[in-house]
């Protein structure tokens, strides 16, 4: 069984730029995570899906950060316009049956 | 406040001995989950092992075990036979409610240095 899918691995774009990072979990996992890692601390809850709705993004800076959870598959995390501060590992992860989480490789976004 | 703590910024162990990396949490939820990640250099995270809030017996898997003492609110991991493949951050993570679903909160790790 395949695990959870991110693309791209890295990204290094100019502040202001936008950028998308885009996420395929396990199939048949309807719960879907979006964190974010900074340097040498632990993942963070940007938003969280059941399916397609959007159950808790209380912790997404909805100024500039915009996600999206179609037919309750794939999912993908935007940020436009990107500053420096945003600037971590995006991390994708999906709810297994024990509740344990099965995270994907991240997206290392470099923001110059 | 914290939910989740872990006092450890780093530990170092000697290979094949045992190592125990601290954890404790903050709920006034009655039904939680605790878990245990490693993440390695290459940056994946890897769940480890789970204990529930109602389990009456400490989990176990392979070489991780889970020391969790309900009423002092600590969930601390046991390595046995340390290798240098365990060289790592390992995160704490609770999650509350005994609903599916709930949201998960991460401690701020601890990096383990295994020695040769």
């Amino acid at each position: 069984e395949a695990g959870v899918v991110q693309s791209p691995r890295y990204k290094i774009i100019e502040k202001k730029q936008p950028v998308a990072f885009w996420c395929n979990p396990i199939s048949g996992h309807n719960t879907l995570y979006w964190y974010r890692q900074n340097l040498g601390q632990g993942p963070e809850l940007l938003i969280r899906y059941e399916n397609e709705e959007a159950v808790d993004d209380s912790q997404l800076p909805k100024d500039r950060f915009s996600a999206e959870r179609l037919k309750g598959v794939d999912s993908t995390l935007k940020i436009q316009p990107a500053e420096l501060g945003d600037s971590a590992v995006y991390l994708c992860a999906t709810q297994g049956v024990r509740d344990e989480q099965f995270f994907g490789p991240g997206t290392r976004l470099t923001v110059l | 406040a914290q939910k989740i703590t872990q006092t450890q910024p780093g530990m170092f162990v000697q290979e094949k001995e045992a190592v125990t990396l601290d954890c404790t949490y903050d709920t006034s939820d009655p039904s939680y989950g605790l878990f245990w990640y490693k993440q390695p250099s290459s940056g994946e995270m890897i769940f480890l092992i789970y204990q529930g809030s109602y389990d009456q017996q400490n989990a176990t898997e392979g070489r991780y075990s889970l020391n969790f003492q309900k009423a002092r609110k600590s969930a601390n991991l046991v390595i046995s036979a340390s290798q240098l493949g365990d060289s790592a951050m390992y995160f704490c993570a609770m999650r509350e409610g005994g609903n599916y679903g709930q949201n998960f909160v991460f401690g701020p790790g601890t990096r383990l240095s295994v020695l040769p």
